[in-house]
């Protein structure tokens, strides 16, 4: 069955550092990938998504990701985490052809100061 | 305009009420969803209307009831509803149903719904 995991339900970084949110798929062919954030009490917002080509991708608000096809990964990363990043944060996938997404458990990011 | 609109923000109701939640885009999508979400959880496909058509039903409960009057608006009609129904529901919206990546979904900031 198709799936998504994340691993980490709750991570807490320090303002100014750097963020990693895995992300793994189970797929029969590379599914389209995409990172969603969410606010408390708001709807998702698309930070970024990954179709082909280019392994690494860009994102808004700073963030970026890594398809990994060996590891069927696709990480979320950003250098350095602002108070504002605080939110949840769902990895999502969908097969070409069929309109389901498949949304990971989603990972909940708290920043200190 | 790159939003999608959902009315009410807010919405208590009785187990005898019948209310409405809407929602509006104007960015020329062909296909409109909702999902929904329960507290700490990924949000869980409702329906899907394809160019107007009702597309797909996750076996939803009849006491919702979904509908589609124009390529712009999407209804979700509810009556009945049990205390366990209250969640986030959210719509969203894409440039049409399955294909390629650029059908990407884009969410409305949801409607929060309390059932007493």
């Amino acid at each position: 069955a198709q799936s998504v995991t994340q691993p980490d339900i709750h991570i807490t970084v320090s303002e100014g550092a750097s963020l990693e949110l895995r992300c793994n798929y189970s797929y029969g062919a590379t599914p389209y990938l995409f990172w969603y954030v969410q606010s408390p009490g708001q709807g998702l917002q698309l930070l970024l998504k990954y179709l082909s080509g280019d392994t690494l991708v860009q994102g808004i608000k700073g963030f970026e990701a890594e398809f990994k096809r060996s590891q069927s990964s696709f990480n979320l990363r950003k250098p350095s985490v602002h108070w504002s990043d605080a939110a949840e944060y769902f990895c999502a996938a969908r097969s070409g052809g069929y309109q389901k997404v498949t949304f990971g458990i989603g990972t909940k990011l708290q920043v200190i100061p | 305009d790159t939003e999608v609109t959902q009315t009410p923000k807010h919405l208590v109701m009785g187990m005898t009420n019948k209310k409405s939640l809407k929602c509006e885009q104007h960015m020329g999508h062909r296909a409109m969803y909702w999902y929904k979400q329960k507290a700490k959880k990924p949000p869980e496909l409702m329906f899907v209307y394809s160019y107007e058509k009702l597309s797909i039903n996750e076996s939803v409960p009849s006491r919702f009831s979904p509908e589609c009057p124009n390529s712009s608006l999407l209804n979700l009609h509810l009556h009945a509803l049990q205390p366990e129904d209250s969640a986030l529901y959210l719509c969203a919206s894409s440039l049409s149903q399955g294909g390629t990546g650029a059908n990407v979904l884009t969410f409305g900031a949801g409607s929060r719904l309390t059932v007493l």
